[in-house]
């Protein structure tokens, strides 16, 4: 399998800061990146999807302006948290795929907390 | 609206025992189907998908899955679990052109506890 790691896998943070969570692909190109959200006892939530020099694709409710994506390489995708807030404090999955409607491959997830 | 279901929040079975994990799915299409493993801390890997064609999934670690479309159920089974086996397990359908397995509504996982 193709090896996703995510960085860093845990951040504490204080209210009104932003925090970058990278996601790489380290062994394939990803054309295709997807962010999941993840709440405590609940199931992972997708986001946004990005493709490598394109805007993201965000889901519905999810505010573009406060969590920015960016996917300028095939190996490297970010999520940026910007002016968080304690109910940004979640589990951030993301994923990638060489091509997209193909396997994807899971990073180990970032543990956000902000105080 | 499309949605997955694990009715089963927490599950204990003894080692060596048998294991099924329940999965439905609401999808107006037809389903592409997946069940992913997650380890404390960790990210997820998936055990097997469904696509078309053998309604019987054989995926990784002697896990098994079998789509039931008048059940519209995906259920996993283990015939003998090992204690490495606990662990949390997803149920998801793909969204999307080609089930794009990037685009996935996940159910809300099952805690699978193993005694031994």
């Amino acid at each position: 399998g193709a090896v996703v790691s995510q960085h860093p896998s845990w951040v504490i943070c204080k209210s009104g800061t932003s925090v970058k969570i990278e996601c790489r692909s380290l062994d394939f190109q990803a054309t295709t990146m997807f962010w999941y959200r993840q709440f405590p006892k609940q199931s992972l939530m997708l986001m946004a999807t990005s493709n490598e020099g394109s805007k993201a694709t965000y889901e519905q409710g999810v505010e573009k302006d406060k969590f920015l994506i960016n996917h300028a390489s095939l190996t490297l995708s970010t999520l940026t948290v910007t002016s968080a807030h304690p109910e940004d404090s979640s589990f951030y999955i993301c994923s990638a795929s060489r091509v997209e409607g193909t396997e994807a491959f899971f990073g180990q997830g970032t543990r956000l907390t902000v105080v | 609206a499309q949605s997955v279901t694990q009715p089963d929040i927490h599950i204990t079975v003894s080692e060596g025992a048998s294991l099924e994990l329940r999965c439905n799915y609401s999808y107006g299409a037809t389903p592409y189907l997946f069940w992913y493993v997650q380890s404390p801390g960790q990210g997820l890997q998936l055990l097997l998908k469904y696509f078309s064609g053998d309604t019987l999934v054989q995926g990784i670690k002697g896990f098994e899955a079998e789509f039931k479309r008048s059940q519209s159920s995906f259920n996993l089974r283990k015939p003998s679990v090992h204690w490495s086996d606990a662990a949390e397990y997803f149920c998801a359908v793909g969204l999307g052109y080609g089930g794009s397995q990037g685009n996935l509504i996940f159910g809300k996982g099952t805690k699978l506890s193993v005694k031994p």
